[in-house]
This record gives structure tokens, C-alpha cells and sequence, in this order.
């Protein structure tokens, strides 16, 4: 079966750095995905990863590590608008024309003053 | 328009009622999805069509049937709910190759009473 564990919520103060941690069992690991997704809206795409180490777009960074079933999103300079959920999601097997992924159950940030 | 749409935005519909969710999406994609997202819970995938096949029903019940007439539209059709399918119901497409990441429209807030 699958199974993904984030942590439900978080607090971090603004002008900071956070580390939201994503847990997987799967099988047919093909890619993980992390999503954002402010309160009332929908999820938008924030990173991909596939292969073991670290991928960088701006403040946020991703990684993976694919022995230990293991991926972080770090934002840094944290800003008021980024207090969303963050949505690890791992993309299952290979399929022709679509995709299946598993998403957790988000982790909740909250940034403060 | 662009990305993708979602109508109505909310819907409030009683146990007997039949009604109809809509999406559309503007990007050219060839996979189209639907979800379901209750609080404290992960996004739950319900429907994949790929090229307006059905690829994927996710032991769904049958009150709830979807239709993909073609690869921009795709229908949720509802009758005789259950109190306890009041959620936000979100869909999705993506190209259906490479990364795949999927870009979701804002949602449907469903009150089945």
C-alpha cells in the first residue's frame, strides 16, 4: 500500500527558515511532488523530484532522497503570504498517458510576524 | 479563460437531487481528474481519463458518475448523496507525460443536506 506522513502543522516567524518533512512507503516510486495550497484555493505545483538531492527554484529548495523514502521542502526568507498547506504527493509507477499519485495530508504553516 | 474551471463554485443539494459538476481546462492537456478533499483528510482521487478514456475509477459508488465528453470538459454527475460526501471537490489536468505535474481548478465546496 501507500503511505505518505507529514506533519500537520507548523509555525514559523517571518524573515525565518522552515523544514517541512515528508515521509513515504510506495511502491513504483516514479517522482515526488510538492503542492501549495492557501486556505480556500486551489493546489499549485511548487517542485519536482525524482533523482536523490536537492533542487532550488528561488526561496524554496526540494529534496529527496529515495533510499531512505525521505523528502524536505525548506523555504527560506519566509514572507506572510507563504502561510499555506504544503501537499507532499508521490507519483506511482508508470502509466501511459496519465498519472496516479498519493498525496499526504498537507502540512499547515503558519508564519508570524 | 485560461488554466482550468470549475462550476459551480458551491452547491448546496439535498439527498434526493440530481446535479452536476463542471471543469474545463484551457492548457491543452490530455488527462483530466477528479478528487475529493475533506478536512483533516488527503486529497482522495476519484476519476482519471486520459484522451477521454477512463483509466482509473478509484472504487468510487456509484452515485457518483463522471463523463469526460472530451479532452477539455469533464462532468461529475451527482444523485442521491449522502450527508458525509459534503466536501471540496477538485479537478485537475496535466499533459499526461514528463513531469505531469497537475494543475487544478478552484474547486466545488459540496453541502449535501
Amino acid at each position: 500500500g501507500q503511505n505518505i506522513d507529514q506533519p500537520t502543522e507548523m509555525t514559523a516567524t517571518e524573515g525565518a527558515i522552515v523544514q517541512i518533512n515528508c515521509t513515504y512507503q510506495t511502491s513504483g516510486f516514479n517522482g515526488l511532488f510538492w503542492y501549495q495550497q492557501h486556505a480556500g484555493e486551489a493546489p499549485t505545483f511548487l517542485s519536482y523530484n525524482v533523482l536523490d538531492g536537492l533542487e532550488e527554484k528561488g526561496r524554496f529548495s526540494s529534496f529527496l532522497s529515495r533510499s531512505k523514502g525521505y523528502s524536505y521542502l525548506l523555504l527560506k526568507e519566509l514572507q506572510m503570504k507563504d502561510s499555506a498547506s504544503y501537499l507532499c504527493a508521490v507519483k506511482n509507477g508508470v502509466r501511459e498517458g496519465y498519472q496516479k499519485v498519493t498525496f499526504g495530508t498537507g502540512t499547515k504553516l503558519q508564519v508570524i510576524p | 479563460e485560461t488554466g482550468v474551471t470549475q462550476t459551480p463554485r458551491h452547491l448546496v443539494m439535498g439527498m434526493t437531487n440530481k446535479k452536476s459538476l463542471k471543469c474545463e481546462q484551457h492548457l491543452g492537456h490530455n488527462a483530466m481528474y477528479w478528487y475529493k478533499q475533506s478536512a483533516k483528510k488527503p486529497l482522495e482521487l476519484m476519476f482519471v481519463y486520459s484522451l477521454e478514456e477512463r483509466v482509473e475509477n478509484n472504487s468510487v459508488p456509484s452515485r457518483f458518475s463522471p463523463e469526460c465528453p472530451n479532452s477539455s470538459h469533464l462532468f461529475l454527475h451527482l444523485h442521491t448523496l449522502q450527508p458525509e460526501d459534503s466536501a471540496l471537490y477538485l479537478c485537475a489536468s496535466s499533459q499526461g507525460q514528463g513531469r505531469d505535474e497537475q494543475y487544478f481548478g478552484p474547486g466545488t465546496r459540496l453541502t449535501v443536506t
